[in-house]
């Protein structure tokens, strides 16, 4: 099992550039999460899917920000345009729920962006 | 609101001394209970989980914590800290709120 896994690890980009960041989770998992960490925040919820299918987008921060799911093996976190207040770690994290929210999240390593 | 804290940002313990990382939830129905670590530049990593049952589960690296109702509190708990527990440390409920983290530092 390899794991969740998020590409790039790293991305710099300039103010108003789209950003896309990707994400492959466990095989057989459910759920995916998309999470957002930064200093002054922690670590913040910003959409999840069930079964391929956005279950809660309201932490969204703004429409600048996009999730799809397009199948069951491979999800992407959108910025456009993105800003210099969206710089932080994004994390992606997958799980198998049996119907409830009672399974551990297995996280990837995260993308750093930067947006100058 | 579905709520979690952790009301120490920071814990220093020494090498070979028990160490207690904090959490109190705020949380309607079954909480489900969660900890979680996370070393510099890696995603969290689960280190044990309350559901229901016995209020003391045990978990990876020697962790356990308590689940106590009437206190509405999961404390992290190790009977002999190392210093490659230093770390941040995560409590949360469900898998949709996190605690705001703690940064345990273990001094050798």
């Amino acid at each position: 099992d390899a794991g969740v896994i998020q590409s790039p690890r790293h991305e710099v980009t300039e103010m108003g550039q789209e950003v896309t960041l990707r994400c492959k989770p466990i095989s057989g998992h459910d759920y995916l999460f998309w999470y957002r960490q930064t200093m002054m925040r922690g670590l913040e919820l910003l959409i999840y899917f069930n079964n391929n299918v956005p279950i809660d987008d309201s932490g969204m921060p703004e429409d600048r920000f996009s999730a799809k799911m397009p199948n069951a093996s491979f999800s992407t976190l959108k910025i456009q345009p993105s800003e210099p207040r969206d710089s932080a770690v994004y994390f992606c994290a997958s799980s198998y729920n049996q119907g409830g929210y009672n399974s551990p999240l297995h996280f990837g390593n995260g993308t750093r962006l930067t947006v100058t | 609101a579905q709520s979690v804290a952790q009301p120490e940002d920071q814990v220093n313990v020494a090498e070979g001394n028990p160490l207690t990382v904090k959490c109190t939830y705020s949380v309607s129905g079954n909480p489900y209970l969660f900890w979680y670590v996370q070393y510099p530049n890696r995603g969290l990593q689960f280190l044990l989980k309350y559901i229901t049952g016995d209020n003391l589960v045990k978990g990876s690296y020697g962790f356990e914590a308590e689940f106590n109702k009437s206190q509405t509190s999961f404390h992290l708990k190790k009977p002999s800290a190392l210093v490659s527990d230093s770390a941040l440390y995560f409590c949360a409920s469900r898998q949709l709120t996190f605690g705001s983290g703690t940064q345990l530092t273990v001094l050798p």
